[in-house]
């Protein structure tokens, strides 16, 4: 059964900072793995992806993640913060090889960012 | 291109009473998913359909949540009767089919209160 952690449900960083989410995983089968943002009253948008090609992906608004098997991690980073971050973010992983290509969702960090 | 569109964004209902989302996917969809969003969590899958049939639907309560997707396009969310802990967002996702490469659209969601 596939399933995602994301240690800390709140975090605050400075405008300019380091942005570290953390995310780890478990499936029983070689994972696909997302990160979503999502703003206020909106759906979710999709940031970036990792499907078994390179383990350093990027997606968008300067965001990337890395892939670590041997950690079962794909933590998100962005080098520096922006007001505009602020929003909820979900790590998310799929399995799928049984034909079924539901996301199952962490339970969501809010990253706070301070002027 | 258009996307996920869902109504209405808003519901208030009193216990044991009844209400409906719709859901209608991005053009050319095939498959759609449901999914209830507890604040302060993780979206949770309630179904997926692929076209018109049901994919999975092991999480739906089903002695009250319906749902169904006449035609494969769009789709219709019942709750009979509700219940307070049935307050949620509740957002419907499209992609364009089950393969993993297949990106989820999300549409804004539907937020209900039940008192």
């Amino acid at each position: 059964a596939q399933s995602v952690t994301q240690l800390g449900s709140h975090v605050s960083v400075s405008e300019g900072a380091l942005v570290l989410l953390r995310c780890n995983y478990s499936s029983s089968v070689p994972p696909y793995l997302f990160w979503y943002v999502q703003y206020p009253n909106q759906g979710l948008q999709l940031l970036l992806k990792y499907t078994s090609a390179a383990t350093l992906v990027k997606g968008i608004n300067g965001f990337e993640a890395e892939f670590k098997k041997s950690e079962t991690s794909f933590h998100l980073t962005k080098p520096s913060a922006h007001m505009s971050d602020a929003a909820e973010y979900f790590c998310a992983v799929s399995e799928g090889d049984t034909g079924r290509r539901a996301l199952t969702f962490g339970s969501g960090t809010r990253l706070q960012v301070q002027p | 291109e258009a996307g996920v569109a869902q109504s209405p964004r808003y519901k208030i209902i009193e216990k044991r009473q009844s209400v409906a989302f719709w859901c209608n996917p991005i053009s050319g969809h095939a498959t759609l998913y449901w999914y209830q969003q507890i604040l302060g969590q993780g979206p949770k899958l309630l179904i997926q359909f692929q076209n018109n049939g049901v994919v999975d639907d092991s999480q739906l309560p089903k002695d009250r949540f319906s749902a169904e997707r006449l035609k494969g396009v769009d789709s219709t969310l019942k709750i009979q009767p509700a219940k307070l802990e049935d307050s949620a967002v509740y957002l419907c996702a499209s992609s364009r089919d089950r393969g993993r490469l297949s990106e989820a659209f999300f549409g804004q969601g539907t937020r209900l209160t039940v008192v």
